[in-house]
């Protein structure tokens, strides 16, 4: 079984909608993480969790919201859509003192109409 | 601030040819460095990691990294490249408790 689950795989919206993707980990890490993946930019971090009270901004955080509702269940909801959000987002988690590598889920495409 | 450059948006080389993966990185002391492997519809999979110590990491799947500090990169080699990698390819930097940097990313095709 993967260590880093995330749902839906796949989703279209369209302008205006809530959506929610979440993601799941059974490695037992504290810090979860949410990065956007935009064609020729890389990974951009928009929310990052260190444990269950901790919640940060990542550097594109505008137009996210985030939920830590348990060590292993982080959540990232996108409350009004927009076509610019469009993009593969995935989640990452570490372990505390692990020196920063981290593990990956395999990702959420989203598409805004 | 700290940066991760990758030269090299996309990058062709025949089955069995050698392969290397430039990066360079932008910060004032050393950094914890990572590369990275995305195969087309999955996560990430960390290859290799640099913290200290000799500056030739061996990594998984045959490949290696090496790290200069005086040209301030961390190149990714393959002496003999497979179809089966075929994927998009970043390099990672953490030079902070809470933050790990990705480069925007390098594609390599494999021509069988």
């Amino acid at each position: 079984d993967a260590d880093v689950t995330q749902t839906p795989r796949n989703r279209i919206t369209k302008t205006g909608k809530r959506i929610m993707l979440e993601c799941s980990q059974t490695k037992g890490h504290d810090r979860m993480y949410w990065y956007r993946q935009d064609p020729g930019l890389g990974l951009r971090l928009i929310y990052y969790s260190f444990d269950v009270k901790d919640i940060n901004k990542g550097e594109i955080s505008d137009g996210y919201s985030v939920s830590r509702q348990a060590q292993a269940k982080f959540s990232l909801s996108l409350e009004s859509a927009i076509p610019n959000q469009t993009a593969l987002y995935f989640c990452a988690t570490s372990a505390t003192g692990g020196l920063h590598e981290q593990f990956f889920g395999p990702g959420t495409r989203l598409t805004v109409l | 601030a700290q940066s991760v450059t990758q030269p090299d948006i996309h990058i062709t080389v025949s089955e069995g040819a050698s392969l290397e993966l430039r990066c360079n990185y932008s910060y004032g002391a050393t950094p914890y460095l990572f590369w990275y492997v995305q195969s087309p519809g999955q996560g990430l999979q960390l290859l290799l990691k640099y913290f200290s110590g000799d500056t030739l990491v061996q990594g998984i799947k045959g490949f290696e990294a090496e790290f200069k500090r005086s040209q301030s990169s961390f190149n990714l080699r393959k002496p003999s490249v497979h179809w089966s990698d075929a994927a998009e390819y970043f390099c990672a930097v953490s030079a902070s408790y809470d933050k790990v940097i990705f480069g925007p990313g390098t594609s390599l095709s494999v021509i069988p």
